[in-house]
């Protein structure tokens, strides 16, 4: 069965330093593969997606980047963290057009501090 | 403009107590349609989807969703909700290769 792995579950930064937040998934060739962005009590964000290895479209420009490195792996990086870059990160996959279904990671908390 | 909305920010009923969440959508077509939960500090689990067919959809967790097109709505619903649904709740929509979601509206149940 497919799997999705997602870590750090939590992380604490201070500002400026860097990031690096990594998602794999497992059962699966070739998904598509999705960041999104939670802010505290707010809907969620789609910040990057990739359909291939080293294809990266980005939503919204931010000091946040992507990297798809291998097939089912996912980083979601930052050279210099912000505060604003608090939230909750969510990696996600499907395996055909985002809008038929996504199938989400458990999410890591980041705080900057 | 392409929009998901969530009217309710919170809802608080009491365990035993019938529950309905709203979504309202606004596209130019019908998308996909879905709804998600999250519970504090995990990721979001698919409860249900309508892509076509009978307007009356069954998830998990006992949870219902129907499909007006004529008030472009898919409300969530369960007869009696039991304690361990306080969670947030995310419907979303799925058009041309994106799925956008709606800000989320928290479930408080009161024993």
């Amino acid at each position: 069965s497919q799997t999705i792995h997602q870590w750090p579950a939590t992380l604490v930064q201070p500002v400026g330093s860097p990031l690096s937040l990594e998602c794999t998934v497992e059962g699966t060739s070739n998904p598509n593969l999705y960041w999104y962005r939670q802010a505290a009590g707010r809907g969620l964000q789609l910040l990057f997606y990739s359909v291939g290895i080293g294809q990266i479209s980005s939503e919204v420009p931010q000091n946040l980047s992507a990297s798809r490195p291998q097939d089912r792996q996912f980083i979601l990086s930052s050279k210099k963290l912000l505060l604003s870059d608090s939230g909750f990160y969510l990696c996600a996959w499907s395996s055909g057009p985002p809008n038929e279904k996504l199938l989400f990671g458990s999410g890591t908390q980041l705080s900057v501090l | 403009a392409q929009s998901v909305t969530q009217p309710d920010i919170h809802i608080t009923v009491s365990e035993g107590a019938s529950l309905e969440l709203r979504c309202n959508y606004s596209y130019g077509a019908t998308p996909y349609l879905f709804w998600y939960v999250q519970s504090p500090g995990q990721g979001l689990q698919l409860l249900l989807k309508y892509f076509s067919g009978d307007t009356l959809v069954q998830g998990i967790k006992g949870f219902e969703a129907e499909f007006k097109r004529s008030q472009s709505s898919f409300n969530l619903r369960k007869p009696s909700v039991h304690w361990s649904d306080a969670a947030e709740y995310f419907c979303a929509v799925g058009l041309n290769n994106d799925m956008r979601f709606g800000a989320g509206t928290r479930l408080t149940v009161k024993p």
